[in-house]
């Protein structure tokens, strides 16, 4: 089974807080991806990666950055956190390059994140 | 990109099917389209995927009309356990890197004994 572990279920930060939330998949995948989850606005797409050092904003970059320095792991930074960035985060992997939607998108548990 | 709506909610009973449709009024020639559950404290999982006419594999079916501006996931005798949220997600393979995809808002699905 492919695997995609998030480091943590739960982080409380405060404000200002640099934020480090860390994602690892065991599958050799090429994709990985960052997502926000919240009450009536679905998934939306915060960052991804098709290979190791490439990134791509998604649908709302802002405020976040992302690293990718071994093909298993992709982090997701906030630089100052905010309160409007307390949330679900998801990561998730997928096979093959290029085919980001056909490929099938493996998730995380996710890691709720206050920041207070 | 294609953006995606769906019904927020939905309630059923144990046994019944349940259909949840997606309008993806412009949808591009090359997308595909692909649905994921979702559970209470997990990530969501994948469902199905489908390009036309119809899928159907163990867990569910999808309907997908010529014109493939709508999708309809098919749940048969839907229990207790199939209580989750459900995305459907649309998109392509584009020739860059870019984003090419956007997952739908959501349908919550409640089943009741």
């Amino acid at each position: 089974d492919v695997k995609v572990t998030q480091s943590s279920r739960y982080l409380v930060k405060r404000t200002g807080e640099k934020v480090f939330l860390e994602c690892v998949q065991d599958m050799d995948h090429e994709n990985m991806f960052w997502y926000r989850q919240d009450p009536g606005l679905g998934l939306r797409l915060i960052y991804f990666s098709y290979d190791v050092k490439m990134k791509e904003k998604g649908d709302i970059p802002e405020g976040y950055s992302v690293s990718r320095e071994k093909k298993e792991r992709f982090s997701l930074i906030l630089e100052s956190a905010s309160t409007n960035q307390t949330s679900m985060y998801l990561c998730a992997s997928s096979s093959s390059g290029r085919k980001l939607a056909k490929n099938i998108q493996y998730f995380g548990a996710g890691t709720r994140l206050s920041v207070l | 990109l294609a953006k995606t709506t769906q019904p927020i909610s939905m309630d059923s009973y144990e046994g019944q099917e349940v259909n949840i449709t997606c309008s993806h009024n412009n949808i591009a020639t090359n997308d595909y389209i692909t649905w994921y559950q979702q559970f209470p404290s997990q990530g969501p999982r994948f469902i199905i995927q489908g390009y036309k006419t119809k899928v159907t594999n163990e867990v569910a079916s999808l309907f997908i009309p010529a014109d493939r501006k709508s999708s309809t996931l098919s749940l048969p005798r839907v229990s207790l356990s199939d209580t989750a949220v459900y995305y459907c997600l649309v998109g392509d393979t584009p020739d860059n890197y870019g984003q090419n995809f956007v997952f739908g808002p959501g349908t919550r699905l409640s089943v009741l004994p």
